[in-house]
């Protein structure tokens, strides 16, 4: 299978607890996105990758949140110090570059669970 | 700032009757994508339709149809005989050109009964 590959899918952890959140890419996708999804609520962007450059951050990316994306592969999502109310889904989702391929589309992976008790 | 709205929460149908997705944006770009995107129980977010905003020809796949407006800001999805498989969460998003983001809607839980 060679679509967006999304692990831990499931995490709970305690209040006050860091957790880290891996996405691989399509392999020949450039654009690395993520976002959350609470329940009952359409996804909500928190940043964005072109290549290895975190070029967009929200608002909702607060500072206990961190996002790498070294050489340009996969990348990881931290949440430090995590809350109650960091209990989400989160996605992850590639694209391609400018090019014949790219339809804009967004491809996602099924998701990583977050439970914060 | 871009915005979706599918007024709609929620919508229950009996198999076989036709239903219609409502999706109403705004931006301030003059050129922007829109796109529909399903999510079934098992979560993961499926694409079904990009639009470009020069493009207002409207668009049927089987069973699906897009009504595209620019003058009402609006892209509607119609599902024709409606089957329970169709059972989802359904988004409509926007992207502006000017950006890279995604915005979507709150989504509308469709609900198709035997």
């Amino acid at each position: 299978d060679t679509g967006v590959s999304q692990n831990p899918r499931h995490k709970i952890t305690k209040r006050g607890q860091n957790v880290t959140f891996r996405c691989d890419p399509i392999s020949e996708h450039n654009r690395l996105y993520w976002y959350r999804q609470t329940l009952g609520q359409g996804p909500e962007f928190l940043t964005y990758f072109q290549n290895e450059a975190q070029l967009e951050k929200s608002r909702l990316l607060s500072d206990r949140f961190s996002a790498e994306r070294p050489k340009g592969s996969f990348s990881t999502l931290e949440i430090q110090r995590t809350e109650q109310g960091d209990s989400a889904m989160y996605l992850c989702a590639s694209r391609p570059g400018q090019g014949r391929r790219n339809t804009g589309e967004l491809f996602f992976g099924e998701g990583s669970r977050l439970t914060v008790l | 700032a871009q915005k979706v709205t599918q007024a709609q929460t929620e919508i229950s149908v009996v198999e076989k009757e036709d239903v219609t997705l409502d999706c109403v944006y705004e931006t301030r770009d003059t050129t922007y994508y829109l796109f529909w995107y399903k999510q079934p129980p098992s979560g993961e977010l499926v694409f079904l339709i990009r639009r470009n905003s020069f493009d207002e020809q409207n668009e049927i796949s089987g069973r699906y149809s897009w009504n595209f407006q620019k003058s009402t800001s609006s892209f509607n999805f119609t599902i024709t005989a409606s089957q329970v498989v169709d059972s989802a969460v359904y988004f409509c998003a926007l992207r502006e050109t000017s950006g890279s983001r995604l915005t979507f809607g709150e989504g509308t839980q469709l609900t198709v009964n035997p």
